[in-house]
């Protein structure tokens, strides 16, 4: 059990410019989560996969965002035309079945200039 | 709407001090009631699953209770160690994709 990867751990942008951040889950994990977590404050639910399939996004993932899970295995969030609003840890985490615990990466670090 | 909500917001404790942080929450239905733990810069860390009412866990210095509105997470005899953010997530029964829904977390500092 490697645990969860995200990369990079850190990423410093200017504002208006595209940026993508990887997760690598639990290799026998089907579920897939994005979390947002801003300074003082507990994670946000961003989205959520199935294997390869988006089944919940929140109102919180505006049309700037997409996220994929290609084949089921690592996933990408991509932010568009990024803004200052959207500094924050972007976390993934994955879990084996709903009720079971989700474990969490170390998180992406957003910085916008 | 489901809400967690933990107190205190900020706990410093002398080393070997024992208090309690709660969290409550409003969901429909409960599916379960996690804790987590986090170090800065850190991704939180897996502590605890409570399912009903009643349940308790335990590791080494940590005691999770949960009753029906609330949980405690009990430290015992703290150490400097300890000192981390600590996080309550649950996942409410209305839920077909287990997201969890987390408190703003107590953050712990223990001197020695």
């Amino acid at each position: 059990d490697t645990g969860v990867s995200q990369d990079p751990r850190h990423k410093i942008t200017k504002r208006g410019q595209n940026v993508t951040f990887r997760c690598d889950p639990i290799s026998e994990h089907n579920r897939l989560y994005w979390y947002r977590q801003t300074l003082g404050q507990g994670p946000e639910f961003l989205t959520y996969f199935q294997n390869e399939a988006q089944l919940e996004k929140s109102r919180l993932l505006s049309d700037r965002f997409s996220a994929e899970r290609p084949k089921g295995s690592f996933s990408t969030l991509e932010i568009q035309r990024t803004e200052q609003g959207d500094s924050a840890m972007y976390l993934c985490a994955s879990s084996p079945n709903k009720d079971q615990p989700q474990h969490f990466g170390d998180g992406t670090r957003l910085s916008i200039l | 709407e489901d809400q967690v909500t933990q107190s205190p917001e900020a706990l410093r404790l002398q080393e070997g001090e024992s208090s309690s942080l709660n969290c409550s929450y409003t969901v429909s239905g409960l599916r379960g009631l996690f804790w987590y733990r986090q170090d800065p810069g850190k991704g939180p860390e897996f502590l605890f699953t409570l399912y009903s009412a009643g349940e308790e866990k335990e590791k080494e210095r940590l005691k999770a209770t949960l009753t029906k509105k609330e949980s405690f997470l009990h430290i015992t005899a703290p150490k400097p160690e300890d000192s981390a953010t600590y996080l309550c997530a649950v996942i409410s029964g209305s839920s077909n994709t287990g997201k969890l829904i987390f408190g703003q977390g107590t953050t712990l500092q223990v001197k020695p």
